[in-house]
């Protein structure tokens, strides 16, 4: 079947750094998404890795490893605006996107 | 209108009434996608349209249907509808030619509760 798996919740610091990890397991690999959810709002966009490696964004930094199924997400120089939900999805094959259930990370002042 | 608009932004709802859930987008996105999302699980996907004239079936179909008259509007319809249906309803849109512009843009949400 397919599935990912990415934890629940996770609780960092104003100012500092956090990795949230996602491993996946789909029929096909047609690249790996990274979505935010604040409470109460509609996902946004936050990255796409489809190639292994590290893709920087400003503060976000998003990494790639194809042979295991792994990815994860980087936030650095934490904010408060930045408690919210991080969503990842692998798109599958057939071009579906595989949802996990998203790590509330929760940034303490 | 810019981006996807949803409505009713909530609704509160009779077991057994029909409700249609509305969603326009003006980006010209090939494909448009229905998704519930419950506490402690992920986006689901209930139906999908890959262009105006065609649908699908997500993973969780049953007790909805929608249609895809044009490229815009992507309406979604509850025929009777149960309290197991009580979720938040978002509307997505992407450009669906393969691997990056497959970038899903989401809708504002739409609060349905089923009494």
């Amino acid at each position: 079947g397919q599935n990912i798996d990415q934890p629940t919740e996770m609780t960092a610091t104003e100012g500092a750094i956090v990795q949230i990890n996602c491993t996946y397991q789909t029929s096909g690999f047609n690249g790996l998404f990274w979505y935010q959810q604040h409470a109460g709002e509609a996902p946004t966009f936050l990255s796409y890795n489809v190639l292994d490696g590290l893709e920087e964004k400003g503060r976000f930094s998003s990494f790639l490893s194809r042979s295991k199924g792994y990815s994860y997400l980087l936030l650095k120089e934490l904010q408060m605006k930045d408690s919210a939900s991080y969503l990842c999805a692998a798109l599958d094959s057939n071009y579906q996107l595989i949802w996990g259930a998203g790590t509330k990370l929760i940034i303490k002042p | 209108i810019a981006g996807i608009t949803q409505a009713p932004t909530s609704q509160i709802l009779a077991a057994g009434r029909r409700m249609t859930l509305r969603c326009t987008q003006d980006m010209r996105h090939n494909a448009m996608y229905w998704y519930r999302q419950d506490l402690g699980l992920g986006l689901r996907l209930i139906h999908y349209s890959n262009t105006a004239g065609t649908t699908g079936k997500g993973e969780v179909p049953d007790g909805y249907s929608v249609s895809r008259a044009n490229t815009d509007d992507f309406p979604l319809t509850l025929a009777s509808a149960v309290p197991s249906q009580t979720s938040v309803y978002f509307c997505a849109s992407s450009l669906r030619a393969g691997g990056s512009t497959d970038t899903q843009y989401f809708g504002p949400g739409t609060r349905l509760t089923v009494l």
